[in-house]
């Protein structure tokens, strides 16, 4: 069945590069989304890939796709205290087009 | 430029009250989703709607549970007789349509239920 995994937990210190990573098992996943939870707070939208794309930059933000392995990477340079949150991966595997998450992951980012 | 709003952003009950929940989607948004996430959890999809018309329901929604979009706009989901097993955010998300960038969906600040 669909599923989504990733780790639980990532602690870096303030200004290194932050790498989150997910599998996914859906190959039939047009898009898949990386989205950021604040404590208390929705889902807020940092990026999403096409499933016909490698890689894509948007700013400090970094997207790797493997489709082969159905492994997705994010990325975040320059990591900053207000990076902390709970990290998203998510494919739009669902038969109406609705995301399947994982777990998510907490970031946590020592000054 | 308004996003996707909910309302209440937060609603304490107790067990065997009726409680229900309101979504307005960014306009023009023509999907409408309904998504529910427990503690160290990720949102799991409840129900959806294109327009008005509920095309799909999970198995997680229960009889208890009923989702509206009268006219295609805002949407309110209903709980009756609440358990505490209910006690959850309850994430509304909208997007434009089927058909590539149009299928990004855009959340709400969801409704945090705790059942007593």
């Amino acid at each position: 069945g669909e599923d989504v995994e990733q780790s639980l937990f990532l602690s870096v210190r303030e200004g290194d590069s932050s790498v989150i990573n997910c599998t996914y098992t859906d190959s039939s996943s047009t898009y898949l989304y990386w989205y950021k939870q604040e404590p208390g707070a929705g889902l807020q939208l940092l990026t999403y890939i096409f499933s016909n794309m490698d890689m894509k930059q948007d700013q400090r933000l970094t997207v790797l796709l493997n489709k082969k392995d159905k492994h997705l990477s994010l990325r975040i340079a320059d990591t900053q205290t207000g990076d902390s949150a709970i990290y998203f991966c998510a494919e739009n595997g669902g038969s109406q087009g609705n995301l399947i998450f994982g777990k998510g992951t907490k970031l946590s980012v020592k000054p | 430029d308004t996003g996707v709003s909910q309302d209440p952003r937060h609603k304490i009950t107790k067990r065997g009250q009726n409680v229900t929940f309101r979504c307005d989607p960014i306009s023009e948004h023509n999907r409408l989703y309904w998504y529910r996430q427990t503690l160290g959890q990720g949102p799991e999809f409840l129900t959806y709607f294109q327009n008005e018309a509920q095309l799909e329901k999970s198995r997680l929604l229960s009889d208890r549970f009923s989702a509206e979009r009268p006219k295609g706009s805002f949407s309110t989901l209903e709980i009756q007789r609440t358990e505490q097993g209910d006690s959850a955010m309850y994430l509304c998300a909208s997007s434009l349509g089927p058909g590539h960038l149009q299928e990004t969906q855009y959340f709400g600040p969801g409704t945090r239920l705790l059942v007593l």
